[in-house]
């Protein structure tokens, strides 16, 4: 069993579309996230959910809302797509982002190409 | 910002150990030290963690100094399946608000 899935692996669509990505986990944690990694390679945090509760907004564009309808999912809702939304996005989860410790696991990570 | 530095790239051969650097020297003391690698097209991947005493498990070694100010990755016997980027991240605990942060790693390259 995948612990951390995420749908669809590759996206591909045109400028101004409206796409959603799913992510579940079924390791039982309560914090689930959303990184965004460029062309480049870096690797941003965008959006951290605790027990379904919005704890962290990294200044992502009101285009793009998360949601979480039970702690073991978080998609990630993005309107009206833009050249720029091209990247890599990683879902992960940990046990509690207030722990003292806290391991991240990542999906497989979702390629959107937007034309 | 990311709080470490790392070298852009290293080689290592294959059954060799690879020494994987990282300076952190404005770490403070609730801050923990955490390595995660990435393999080409798939998600990063933790494996290992310490504050201030040197860790081991089945994947790594962790070195950390004295003054905490650096720490050292070590891959005891390196593979092919080892090539991957390798970050290291600093982390403090007990706010909601505390996040693992990814600079731009280490490209570690492991030939034959």
């Amino acid at each position: 069993d995948t612990a951390v899935s995420q749908t669809p692996k590759y996206l591909v669509t045109q400028m101004g579309n409206d796409k959603s990505i799913k992510c579940e986990q079924n390791l039982g944690h309560d914090t689930m996230y959303w990184y965004k990694q460029d062309s480049k390679k870096f690797l941003k945090i965008m959006f951290s959910y605790n027990n379904k509760e919005l704890i962290i907004n990294e200044t992502v564009p009101n285009r793009f809302s998360p949601k979480s309808p039970d702690k073991a999912h978080l998609n990630l809702h993005i309107n009206s797509l833009e050249l720029g939304d091209s990247a890599v996005y990683f879902c992960a989860s940990s046990q509690d982002i207030r722990a003292r410790v806290e391991k991240l696991f990542f999906g497989s990570g979702t390629q959107l190409s937007v034309l | 910002d990311a709080k470490t530095t790392q070298p852009p790239s290293m080689d290592c051969a294959e059954g060799r150990a690879a020494n994987l650097p990282c300076n952190h020297s404005t770490i403070s003391g609730n801050e923990y030290v955490y390595w995660y690698r990435q393999i080409h097209s798939q998600g990063p991947q933790y494996i290992i963690h310490g504050l201030k005493n040197n860790e081991t498990n089945e994947m790594a070694s962790l070195i950390i100094t004295e003054d905490r100010k650096s720490s050292t990755l070590i891959l005891p016997h390196a593979t092919l399946r080892d090539t991957a980027v390798y970050y290291c991240i600093v982390r403090g605990w007990g706010s909601d608000t505390d996040k693992l942060i990814f600079g731009t790693g280490t490209r570690l390259q492991v030939f034959p």
